[in-house]
């Protein structure tokens, strides 16, 4: 199947920092990007959804300021968590998309703000 | 009601046993159908991606729509222990965002 890396897998940062998480797909162009977050024992919470050169279309509830969305080409897309505190810490997923094609995942990040 | 519900289980069943999951969903425009296998601290992985009514089987795993009902199945045959995770259902149309199950724990026990 088709591979998507996410990087890093594991961040650890002081509170107020930023930290920059990467999605890329390596074998096939991503019209959409999606970006997940996941609390212990519970389901994906789509966050937010972007398409290559276009601005990310966020749900109810996440502060855009707040996680920043970039995808800036078919096979790269970058979410940072702005000014992030202990509350932000979570397991962060991406999933990348062709058109009309099966989504697949990349291994996550785990965010530990302290 | 949620679009798509999902047993969260947990579920434990010995080695060797077929194990079923479930999901139901309410949203009829819901054209593609996937189950996904999570372990823990890890992304999801795919396992099974249909667009159609019918089965379709892949080794151990069996995966099932029925569109009428709106149900979806994923049969595991000789379970493993390596088969324990957390097992989620996604369904979308065109190229709308996935909507995901809950997720089932599964453990199969030596």
């Amino acid at each position: 199947g088709a591979v998507v890396s996410q990087h890093p897998s594991r961040v650890i940062c002081k509170s107020g920092t930023s930290v920059k998480i990467e999605c890329r797909s390596l074998d096939f162009q991503a019209t959409t990007m999606f970006w997940y977050r996941q609390f212990p024992k519970q389901s994906l919470m789509l966050m937010a959804t972007s398409n290559e050169g276009s601005k990310a279309t966020y749900e109810q509830g996440v502060e855009k300021d707040k996680f920043l969305i970039n995808h800036a080409s078919l096979t790269l897309s970058t979410l940072t968590v702005t000014s992030a505190h202990p509350e932000d810490s979570s397991f962060y997923i991406c999933s990348a998309a062709g058109r009309d094609t099966e989504a697949f995942f990349g291994q996550g990040t785990r965010l530990t703000v302290v | 009601q949620k679009e798509v519900e999902q047993d969260p289980g947990p579920l434990s069943v010995p080695e060797g046993a077929i194990v079923s999951l479930n999901c139901t969903y309410s949203n009829s425009a819901f054209q593609y159908f996937m189950w996904y296998r999570q372990y823990s601290r890890k992304g999801p992985e795919l396992l099974m991606y249909t667009y159609s009514s019918g089965n379709k089987e892949d080794g151990r795993f069996t995966a099932q729509v029925d569109k009428s009902s709106k149900y979806i199945s994923l049969f595991i045959r000789d379970s493993q222990p390596s088969d324990s995770a957390t097992y989620l259902c996604a369904m979308k149309y065109g190229a709308q965002k996935l909507v995901f199950g809950q997720g089932t724990r599964l453990t199969i026990n030596p």
